[in-house]
């Protein structure tokens, strides 16, 4: 069955502690898997896109690494801005499908 | 850029009325868009996919006649809440995908929150 999930489902950080967040898929036929942001209230802000196992991409205190069955989202001392639900989502075919997400809370 | 504006931001309504939401792609044409629901704490669930000119697409379980769809130009579509009752009182969200084929990142609107009462 092609599931996309996500873990932990919740995660709380000191400010400047380091940690990953995990997006694991099974599907077939990936053609991409993109990493969004979304605060309260608030539409999905995209981050990144990665379409190949190896490739990474960075932003700012984020990194995006992705495997044939998962990807990472890295963040680096974080800061309490970065506090936000983390979605991603993946396409395969005609398909978008989102995972559950990652509420992260960094604490100051 | 890519951005994409929706309106109401919040609209309130009575049971049995019927409301439209706006989405707009404000700096590039998009031929295809889409409507999500969100529940609070979950993820994004599509209702529909909707491309300029044609009828939308609508996912399992999405009833098409209590939500309408219009893909009517390259920058806007819109969708209407028929006969709205408390329990279609959600997030929605809609997204725009840049270009025809190749990345197919969606971009995403800051979302209408329906109130039902």
């Amino acid at each position: 069955e092609d599931q996309v999930t996500q873990s932990p489902e919740a995660l709380r950080l000191q400010e400047g502690e380091s940690s990953s967040l995990n997006c694991s898929y099974t599907v077939s036929g990936l053609r991409g898997l993109f990493w969004y942001r979304q605060d309260p209230g608030k539409g999905p802000e995209f981050l990144f896109t990665l379409y190949s196992a190896g490739e990474e991409k960075e932003k700012e205190r984020l990194k995006a690494t992705l495997t044939k069955k998962e990807s990472f989202l890295h963040i680096t001392a974080p800061k309490p801005e970065d506090s936000a639900t983390y979605l991603c989502a993946v396409t395969y075919g005609q398909n978008f499908v989102f995972g559950p997400g990652t509420r992260l809370s960094v604490l100051p | 850029g890519a951005v994409v504006s929706q309106h109401p931001s919040r609209v309130i309504c009575k049971s049995g009325t019927s409301v439209k939401i706006e989405c707009r792609s404000l700096d590039f044409q998009a031929t295809t868009m889409f409507w999500y629901r969100q529940f609070p704490k979950q993820s994004l669930m599509l209702m529909a996919t909707s491309n300029e000119g044609s009828k939308a697409t609508y996912e399992q379980g999405v009833e098409k006649d209590k939500f309408l769809i219009n893909h009517a130009s390259l920058t806007l579509s819109t969708l209407t809440v028929t006969s709205a009752h408390p329990e279609d009182s959600s997030f929605y969200i809609c997204s725009a995908r840049k270009g025809l084929a190749g990345p197919y990142e969606q971009y995403f609107g800051p979302g209408t929150r329906l109130t039902v009462t």
